[in-house]
């Protein structure tokens, strides 16, 4: 398997322009997780999905944020409009599911995408 | 809330042995995860602890108190390519998503 591929891998634009980054998780993983990464505040959850059902978007941290699972094989996290603060590396990553324990055993990350927004 | 509290730099030289401490205080526990992320690259997953005690995974090995709130990772015969930043992670409530702490640079020396 090619991992969780993300697209593109760099992103340079302009303060108002629309961002759309996509992720292809691994085939068979029932979650897929959206993350952003910057100095300053880590490694944020955004969003995440179950069976391409958003489960919990309490991450997003504006109405300029939104996502989409269309299908068990793509994503896309859009950013319309965009801000200078929105520079970071996004993540995406997929899992299988729960562990016996109940919690997210093993996430497996995209290379992400390096976001700037001048 | 949660949260997670994690050293933000640790130096050692090759070979040697290093710890990287955990607390967590969260409401609702599924479990503690450890991420190596190199520098310009992603979180990759080194290990996971759902029950109490040491898991061990080549020459790393993880541990887990959950009456202490607490656990490590434990990093053996270090090499310089272990040089990172290495993420605790905990599994919230019901939601099952994981929050990440702030890291920890690790730093080998020759």
């Amino acid at each position: 398997d090619a991992g969780v591929i993300q697209s593109p891998r760099h992103e340079v634009t302009e303060m108002g322009q629309e961002v759309t980054l996509r992720c292809k998780p691994i085939s068979g993983h029932d979650y897929l997780f959206w993350y952003r990464q910057t100095m300053m505040r880590g490694l944020e959850l955004l969003i995440y999905f179950n069976n391409n059902v958003p489960i919990d978007d309490s991450g997003m941290p504006e109405d300029r944020f939104s996502a989409k699972m269309p299908n068990a094989s793509f994503s896309t996290l859009k950013i319309q409009p965009s801000e200078p603060r929105d520079s970071a590396v996004y993540f995406c990553a997929s899992s299988l599911g729960v562990s016996p324990y109940g919690g997210t055993e093993k996430l497996f990350f995209g290379s992400g995408t390096q976001l700037s927004v001048l | 809330g949660q949260s997670l509290e994690q050293p933000s730099e640790v130096t050692a030289v090759e070979g040697a042995i290093v710890q990287i401490n955990c607390t967590y205080q969260t409401s609702g526990f599924y479990g503690l995860s450890w991420y190596q992320q190199h520098d310009g690259g992603a979180p990759t997953f080194l290990s996971y602890n759902g029950l109490d005690g040491l898991e061990e995974t080549g020459r790393f090995s993880s541990f887990l108190s959950r009456s202490d709130s607490y656990g490590y990772l434990l990093l053996q015969e270090l090499q310089m390519k272990d040089s990172a930043s290495y993420f605790c992670a905990v599994g919230l409530g019901s939601a099952r998503q994981l929050t990440f702490g702030s890291g920890t640079q690790l730093t080998v020396l020759p």
